[in-house]
């Protein structure tokens, strides 16, 4: 089976551009998490959602940032307009139920925002 | 409130050596959980361990080893006869266990570099 896939891998955007960031859990996990990392501040939780229903959103660092679960096999972290301090790595990770908070991540979008 | 110190930012070793990554944590929970994931320079986190707070019984895998000590709050993780290939930043998380709660705290990670 296919691990976690996120795309895009790389981004370079302007500040004030929108950024979408996407994606794909593993088949049949349950949760879903984003995250940021930066040097700065270490791996921070953004949000999560069970069986697509965000659960924390605590997180999310302002109203520039809104993410989205449409259905089990897809999920979007926006954030307009980017600002220079949203560069950073971002990402994506499912888990399963049954298997206590073993997540699985993605590969990571590097962002940079000019 | 949560947290997790990992106090070596950094450490650096001699490929055979054995090394040791500490972990405190702190929670007023009596039920929670603590991990280990590993972070290599390809970039995705890997999960290596789990412990609920009621299994104190030491891990091993391999060459990997945890000791969980509750009396010290602490959670380490050995390497014995270190390699190349486990240069990496070491990352230990705590969760409580609250219901639907799958939140992990994390710390700040340790970058181990293994030298040949």
């Amino acid at each position: 089976d296919a691990g976690v896939i996120q795309s895009p891998r790389h981004e370079v955007t302007e500040m004030g551009q929108e950024v979408t960031l996407r994606c794909k859990p593993i088949s049949g996990h349950d949760y879903l998490f984003w995250y940021r990392q930066t040097m700065m501040r270490g791996l921070e939780l953004l949000i999560y959602f069970n069986n697509n229903v965000p659960i924390d959103d605590s997180g999310m660092p302002e109203d520039r940032f809104s993410a989205k679960m449409p259905n089990a096999s897809f999920s979007t972290l926006k954030i307009q307009p980017s600002e220079p301090r949203d560069s950073a790595v971002y990402f994506c990770a499912s888990s399963f139920q049954e298997t206590y908070n073993e997540q699985f991540f993605g590969p990571g979008t590097r962002l940079t925002v000019l | 409130a949560q947290k997790v110190t990992q106090a070596q930012t950094e450490i650096s070793v001699v490929e055979k050596e054995d090394v040791t990554l500490d972990c405190v944590y702190e929670t007023r929970d009596t039920t929670y959980y603590l991990f280990w994931y590993k972070q290599p320079p390809s970039g995705e986190l890997v999960f290596l361990i789990r412990r609920n707070s009621f299994d104190e019984q030491n891990e091993i895998s391999g060459r990997y080893s945890w000791n969980f000590q509750k009396s010290t709050s602490s959670f380490n993780f050995t390497i014995t006869a270190s390699q190349v290939v486990d240069s990496a930043v070491y990352f230990c998380a705590l969760s409580e266990d609250a219901g639907n709660n799958r939140k992990l705290i994390w710390g700040l990670g340790t970058s181990l570099a293994v030298n040949p």
